[in-house]
């Protein structure tokens, strides 16, 4: 079965320092998603991408963030300056359409910002 | 506010017996309610999505009810096996929002031998 890939599985960076997630979502889907999970947190909405552009973000998605699908197979989300709190499980997931289709997680990156 | 609240936090259950776990929403306009399981240190994996007009719906070994009168949910796991200990997450989506799905804080399933 189709699965959604993430890279790195876990990155350390400092304080400060850009951070580049990846992912590759399942190949025909075409709604994408950042999600996160601060340990022992419920998972919480990033962002949604659909047609090469933002849906709709949450409150924590500021102008420290910023996603981009910069080919046909890779979605990614950078953080610019990353600080303490960033330190979560980043999920992507894809979802063939934004209703009532299942998304699909990948098993996700885990930042630690020292 | 939107708030999605399951209930009991964790349990632990023999090998081959039933459990059920329950989900309260306040999320609305309501679109649907679906239940994930995480296995730990990976993605959520969905087990079943139903909409306002769904009852029930299985998966297998799992049996999600709705009731949208009372914005209440269950999941009901049958003959529990070793590989069902996970944490069980109810997910509500807004018909104001497709993207944005409210997650429960889930409940931790350990079934033992």
């Amino acid at each position: 079965e189709p699965e959604v890939t993430q890279t790195p599985s876990h990155q350390v960076t400092q304080m400060g320092q850009e951070v580049i997630l990846r992912c590759v979502p399942i190949s025909n889907h075409l709604y994408f998603y950042w999600y996160r999970q601060i340990l022992g947190q419920k998972v919480e909405f990033l962002v949604s991408f659909y047609n090469n552009e933002i849906s709709e973000k949450s409150e924590i998605f500021d102008d420290q963030f910023s996603v981009e699908r910069p080919d046909g197979s890779n979605f990614t989300l950078k953080i610019r300056s990353t600080k303490l709190e960033d330190s979560a499980m980043y999920f992507c997931a894809s979802s063939r359409d934004g209703y009532n289709s299942p998304l699909h997680f990948g098993n996700g990156t885990r930042l630690t910002v020292t | 506010k939107n708030q999605v609240e399951q209930s009991p936090q964790s349990l632990i259950i023999l090998e081959g017996k039933n459990c059920t776990l329950q989900c309260n929403y306040t999320v609305s306009p309501f679109s649907n309610l679906r239940w994930y399981k995480q296995d730990t240190g990976r993605g959520p994996v969905s087990l079943t999505i139903m909409t306002f007009s769904e009852n029930t719906k299985s998966n297998g070994r799992y049996t999600a009810t709705l009731d949208a009168d009372t914005k209440q949910s269950s999941l009901h796991i049958t003959a529990s096996q070793l590989s069902d200990s996970a944490s069980y997450i109810c997910v509500v989506r807004s018909t104001d929002s497709w993207g944005k799905l409210q997650f429960g804080a889930g409940t931790q399933v350990v079934v033992t031998p």
